[in-house]
């Protein structure tokens, strides 16, 4: 299996609180990944990163930035939580932009 | 723009009965393939994949695919499955998009392997 570690692995927080999760990677990958799956929805893409200080915006990104100093940590950011924003989360990580992704075992985040 | 469809929710089979997942996708430009398999509480983790080559791919767990360019198709299949399959299944469709590789899933087909 991929050297992923999504942490925490649960967090169940207030509306309007920060939140950071976070991704940290032992395969030296260059592109890192952050998604949201819900119910009906499938997987869907908040935001990437193409390498270290480089990240760019995917199709669910209102209301997260990420941050990625290191090639190894790939940190995701609820800047003021919403019940909307419940979901689990996924990290996912990919040797080059052409081979397949592969996924830590997510973060169930609830906002009450 | 792409997209995946992934036609059936749900499918209930008998243990050791063949099973075909369905796949059908859309893209104006060329795409790799992939499936992927979910187990409770679990990320997701890669089955097969299809980048190039023979359009019948072979993964782990048993299970192998078949890209179809001209039904824009990608069905999964297995011949006898097992309990331990029981899980839901992804179906991905990936395409250049300047500065990555945009992958877009279905929204997952449920197996239930029934003893």
């Amino acid at each position: 299996d991929a050297g992923i570690t999504q942490s925490p692995r649960h967090k169940v927080t207030e509306t309007g609180t920060p939140v950071t999760l976070r991704c940290h990677q032992t395969e030296n990958h260059r592109y890192m990944y952050w998604y949201r799956q819900d119910p009906g929805h499938g997987l869907r893409l908040i935001h990437y990163s193409y390498g270290v200080k480089d990240t760019d915006k995917g199709e669910v990104s209102d209301g997260y930035s990420v941050s990625r100093s290191k090639t190894e940590d790939f940190l995701l950011t609820l800047e003021s939580a919403t019940s909307s924003q419940t979901s689990v989360y996924f990290c996912a990580i990919s040797e080059s932009k052409d081979q397949p992704q592969h996924f830590g075992d997510g973060t169930r985040l609830s906002i009450l | 723009a792409q997209s995946v469809t992934q036609l059936d929710s749900q499918v209930p089979v008998f243990e050791e009965a063949p099973v075909e997942l369905r796949c059908n996708y859309s893209s104006s430009v060329s795409v790799y393939l992939f499936w992927y398999v979910q187990y409770p509480n679990q990320g997701l983790q890669l089955l097969l994949k299809y980048l190039s080559g023979s359009t019948l791919v072979k993964g782990i767990n048993g299970f192998e695919a078949e890209f179809n360019k001209s039904q824009t198709s990608f069905h999964l299949r297995k011949p006898s499955v097992h309990i331990s399959d029981t899980a839901e299944y992804f179906c991905a469709v990936s395409a250049d998009s300047g500065g990555y590789q945009k992958v877009t899933f279905g929204t997952g087909t449920k197996l239930q392997v029934i003893p």
